[in-house]
């Protein structure tokens, strides 16, 4: 059990690129959560998987980002045509649902900024 | 929607001084509650998780207490020390999501 890993940690891209995080959960937890992290506040939900399926989305989650758990193991999130109002900490956390009364483990967090 | 709030937003003492931190939420209809630890530009670490038919739990110098009926949880930290400087995050589990607070910044001076 190594913990949960997130690829990038750091990120910097121009406005109008787009961008790809990865992550990858603690081997065996079935649920996959997104989150982002503006300065001075707590992290905010995006979106969650249950093994493969996307069971919800925030309305944070504009039409410019996706994500895909593809085979219900590592999930990856894309942001299309960056905004300067995207610069946030991504953070990924992963659980094994009930059977640890939902406990969340989190990564270490992709930090993107968009110049 | 479930709304979390932490007071005080940042709290500076002496070494060795036992505190507390505050958290209150709107909807007592949760799972369970987690706090949290975050270093500055790093991840949040599980400190304590908290079932919604446990009143309290504890680990080493933490101790966090879950009041449903009022909306409140508290972490106490005994004997604080320089290595606990930090933001504390406290969050709600319900319907599937964490909802968060904005955290207490934490600074223990030597």
């Amino acid at each position: 059990d190594t913990g949960v890993s997130q690829d990038p940690r750091h990120k910097i891209t121009k406005r109008g690129q787009n961008v790809t995080f990865r992550c990858d959960p603690i081997s065996e937890h079935n649920r996959l959560y997104w989150y982002r992290q503006t300065l001075g506040q707590g992290p905010e939900f995006l979106t969650y998987f249950q093994n493969e399926a996307q069971l919800e989305k925030s309305r944070l989650l504009s039409d410019r980002f996706s994500a895909e758990r593809p085979k219900g193991s590592f999930s990856t999130l894309e942001i299309q045509r960056t905004e300067q109002g995207d610069s946030a900490m991504y953070l990924c956390a992963s659980s094994l649902g009930f059977r640890s009364s939902y406990e969340q483990y989190f990564g270490p967090g992709t930090r993107l900024t968009v110049t | 929607k479930q709304e979390v709030t932490q007071i005080p937003a940042a709290l500076s003492v002496p070494e060795g001084e036992n505190l507390v931190l505050n958290c209150s939420f709107t909807d007592s209809a949760i799972y369970n509650l987690q706090w949290f630890r975050q270093d500055p530009g790093k991840g949040l670490t599980s400190l304590l998780l908290i079932q919604s038919s446990q009143r309290e739990q504890t680990s080493g110098r933490l101790n966090a207490s879950l009041d449903k009926s009022s909306g409140r949880s508290t972490l106490y930290i005994a004997a604080s020390q320089p290595g606990d400087s930090a933001t504390y995050l406290c969050a709600l589990y319900n319907f599937n999501k964490f909802y968060f607070g904005s955290g207490t910044k934490l600074n223990v001076k030597p």
